[in-house]
Order: C-alpha cells, then structure tokens, then sequence
C-alpha cells in the first residue's frame, strides 16, 4: 500500500457524460500528479498540482481538467467521454516536485461505452 | 522534443537468468532515472532510482547503470524468478517524468 489513495476503483459510464476521479496523496506529500494509462499506450503524464498550484502539463486534452485543494486531495474531471478515454487513470504523489520518488495510487478504470 | 525510447518491448528469459532492459532519453538535463515494475491490472511501484551523479546503483538482485554521455540506461536483474514477471518501465525527469513505452518480461520456471 503506497499511502496514495483513489475513488472510484471502476466506473462504467456513456459517451458525452461527466466524471469526477478523486486522488488523496500520502500524507506530507505536497505533488499529485495525473497518469492515464491505455491498453496500447504506457504511461502518459497529464497533469502535476504543487500545494494547490498548476506546476506541470503533458498530453491532457482542453476536455479534461484538474485542481488541488487546500487539503491536497485532488481530482481530476472528464467531460464530454469518448470510447478513447477508456483508460486506467493513476495519481501519484510526491514529497516536493521534480526528481522526488512518486507513489502512485490503486488507480481508477474507466470505461466508456 | 522530451522522449524516452524503452527497449525490448518483450523479453522471455529462464529462471535464474539474467534479464536486461535498455532505454535512452533525450533530454541532457534529465537527472533523476526512475524504474517501475507494474504486475496486470495493479499500480506501478518503485524499484530502483538513479540520480545523474551516480553511474551504477544496485539492490540485491537488481541494479541500475547510467551513462549520461550516450543519454542511456538500463535495469539488470540477475538470479530471475517468475515472481519477477511483470511490466516494467522506464522514466525520465525532464520538465516531467517521461516513461518509456515497457518491457512486459516473462520468466518461464
């Protein structure tokens, strides 16, 4: 158990629908950061939070978006779903930014139909 | 642009053998080389890092070169076992961290 935790573990939802994934990183850790994870693709980094600030962006497409909160937790929000999101969708956390071990959570299945 | 090629896509090996997995990246600012191991459907874990100013670091059975001139690095893992069999990634920090596509290894008993 890495200490990162993640809700849902599954959700199953239709094209052009809304979800919400929810991260809390350990405890102390002040970085969470956005993983989605295709059968055919490795990891692909979307997105880093920095004690409530945007610190770094990746691949994350203009329908999806994020925020950390004052206590950390963090989500990441999925609109207007497509069959292609259909993905694992990790967070991580580290202690500080860059160069730090990331923990990564459980992980979230999303399934698009 | 911030790329990190992972090397071979596939590896079977017999137990007790060793297993190699090489990967290169491009940026030369890169100073921190993480390796993940990810068994199906679980999250990646840690299993061994290198920062740029160390050139081998090992832990037991595995171990972790660097050669920052040729931009690449590798995982070693001698003594395999079939425990071992997993997906395992490579990542570079540049600006973020940047995986390599995965190694899916196989250790056959």
């Amino acid at each position: 158990d890495s200490g990162v935790t993640q809700t849902p573990k599954h959700l199953i939802t239709a094209t052009g629908q809304r979800v919400t994934l929810r991260c809390s990183p350990r405890s102390g850790d002040l970085s969470v950061y956005w993983y989605q994870q295709s059968l055919d693709q490795g990891l692909q980094f979307l997105i880093q939070y920095y004690n409530g600030e945007e610190r770094a962006k990746g691949n994350i497409l203009e329908r999806f978006s994020a925020q950390q909160f004052p206590d950390l937790h963090s989500e990441l929000n999925l609109s207007s779903l497509e069959l292609g999101d259909s993905a694992l969708y990790f967070c991580a956390s580290s202690v500080y930014g860059r160069g730090n071990e990331q923990f990564f959570g459980p992980g979230t299945r999303l399934t698009v139909l | 642009g911030e790329n990190v090629e992972q090397h071979p896509s596939t590896l079977s090996v017999q137990e007790g053998d060793s297993a190699v997995i090489k990967c290169t990246y491009s940026d030369s600012a890169s100073n921190y080389f993480p390796w993940y191991k990810q068994e199906l459907g679980k999250r990646p874990q840690l299993i061994i890092d290198i920062r740029s100013n160390v050139g081998e670091k090992k832990d037991q059975r595995i171990a972790v070169t660097l050669n920052k001139t040729a931009k690449h690095f590798s995982l070693h893992i001698t003594e395999t076992q079939p425990e071992d069999s997993a997906v395992y990634f490579c990542a570079a920090m540049m600006r973020k961290l940047i995986f390599g596509q995965g190694t899916e290894l196989s250790v056959k008993p």
